[in-house]
């Protein structure tokens, strides 16, 4: 069966220092995989999606990066950090032909 | 562009009644739909997938609908129980290369015992 791993599951950061969340999966191969951002009081907001290894899509332009250097690994970044940037990230995939998706138990990600 | 609204955004209910939660949707070409479970803090979890040909999907207590046309879709959730308590989120998905999820903001859903 597949699983979604998804680390650390909470991160408190200073504001101005790097992030990298890492979302691996396994079971499966070639998914497209998804990163989004739920902020209090908003839906999921897509950041990130990939349906390949090195192909990286943006939705959102922002102080965010996204790699994806394995078939089943997708990594979040960020050089500096940004007040902004805090809330909970749920990496997610799905089969190619956009059948059912499944999420990562999510990280809370606090900026200070 | 696609918008995803869910009613309410919030509903208490006493155990046992069955209720129903609700989504819209504004663009009816939709690949599919998709509605998903989130605990506080937790990720999320998914209950049912009803494809856009489809009218319904049901899993034990729960039965999902679907009307493209109208852009509606609703979760039913028969003799509900506190184990329930939840947020419930609506999601749809675009058709197209990228196929990404639109969701609403969910409903919060409390059953008390």
């Amino acid at each position: 069966s597949q699983t979604i791993h998804q680390w650390p599951a909470t991160l408190v950061q200073p504001v101005g220092s790097p992030l990298s969340l890492e979302c691996t999966v396994e079971g499966t191969s070639n998914p497209n995989l998804y990163w989004y951002r739920q902020a209090a009081g908003r839906g999921l907001q897509l950041l990130f999606y990939s349906v390949g290894i090195g192909q990286i899509s943006s939705e959102v332009p922002q102080n965010l990066s996204a790699s994806r250097p394995q078939d089943r690994q997708f990594i979040l970044s960020s050089k500096k950090l940004l007040l902004s940037d805090s809330g909970f990230y749920l990496c997610a995939w799905s089969e190619a032909g956009h059948t059912e998706a499944f999420f990562g138990q999510g990280t809370r990600l606090t900026v200070v | 562009k696609q918008e995803v609204t869910q009613i309410p955004a919030a509903l208490s209910v006493p155990e046992g009644e069955n209720l129903v939660l609700n989504c819209s949707f504004t663009d009816s070409a939709i690949y599919n739909l998709q509605w998903f479970r989130q605990d506080p803090g937790k990720g999320l979890t998914s209950l049912l997938l009803i494809q856009s040909s489809q009218r319904e999907q049901t899993s034990g207590r729960l039965n999902a609908s679907l009307d493209k046309s109208s852009g509606r879709s609703t979760l039913y959730i028969a003799a509900s129980q506190p184990g329930d308590s939840a947020t419930y989120l609506c999601a749809v998905r675009l058709g197209g290369s990228q196929g990404n999820l639109i969701f609403g903001k969910g409903t919060k859903l409390s059953v008390k015992p």
